[in-house]
């Protein structure tokens, strides 16, 4: 049972270069999001998805793009990699629109930009 | 969503009981409050939630208190492997996602 499944686990990357960042889910949950957790601190919500097709802008959305193309695929793009963008990345998916929903989260993407 | 405090951390002995509280006085009638918990290099696990009365699963058992401004969840034995950081989060409308706090670091002493 994957669960949620994010790759690469780690990268590093020089500023200005580019990368997308993978998530997969195989739960067939409608709802995915993408969240950043800085050192020490609690988790960010940078996109998130509510289906195929449909996105939307999270707290700190700037920086970064994402699609949805399929139920269970919602890759982060990050175009040009400034330091600030150090950060572990989450992906997470929840089956409806309901409070009382767990949200499921994979391991992360710890990602370092020098 | 409304804001919850929480202890920055918190220490225990394993096999003894775990009392972690989370203040939450502007919570409104709909918000639903959700434990979620992250082990070291992992992301954050589903604990346990609940609206207005007292909740319990095979993880962790969750008392609100009768105004709903504060909860805590307990965890009832506690082992090595429940060291993590510990977040209360309330839930209101919307898809957006979770609004994370820093949460309370739990420490347990073998």
């Amino acid at each position: 049972n994957a669960g949620v499944t994010q790759t690469p686990k780690f990268r590093i990357l020089k500023i200005g270069q580019s990368m997308t960042l993978q998530c997969t889910q195989d739960m067939n949950h409608n709802y995915m999001y993408w969240y950043r957790q800085d050192p020490g601190m609690g988790l960010k919500l940078i996109y998130y998805s509510v289906g195929a097709g449909i996105t939307d802008k999270g707290e700190v959305p700037n920086g970064y793009n994402v699609s949805r193309s399929t139920t269970e695929d919602f890759p982060l793009r990050l175009e040009l990699a400034a330091p600030s963008q150090t950060s572990v990345y989450f992906c997470a998916s929840s089956y409806v629109r309901d409070l009382r929903e767990p949200q499921h989260f994979g391991d992360g993407t710890r990602l370092s930009i020098l | 969503d409304a804001k919850t405090t929480q202890p920055n951390s918190m220490e225990s002995n394993e096999e003894e009981p775990v009392h972690l509280p989370c203040n939450h006085s502007t919570i409104s009638g709909t918000d639903y409050i959700h434990w979620y918990r992250q082990l070291p290099s992992q992301g954050p696990e589903y604990v346990i939630h609940g609206l207005t009365s007292n909740v319990n699963n095979r993880m962790a058992s969750l008392a609100i208190a009768e105004d709903r401004k504060s909860s805590t969840l307990i965890l009832h034995r506690a082992t090595l492997r429940d060291a993590a950081v510990y977040y209360c989060i309330l839930r209101g409308g919307g898809a957006d996602g979770l609004t994370f706090g820093k949460g309370t670091h739990l420490i347990i002493q073998p």
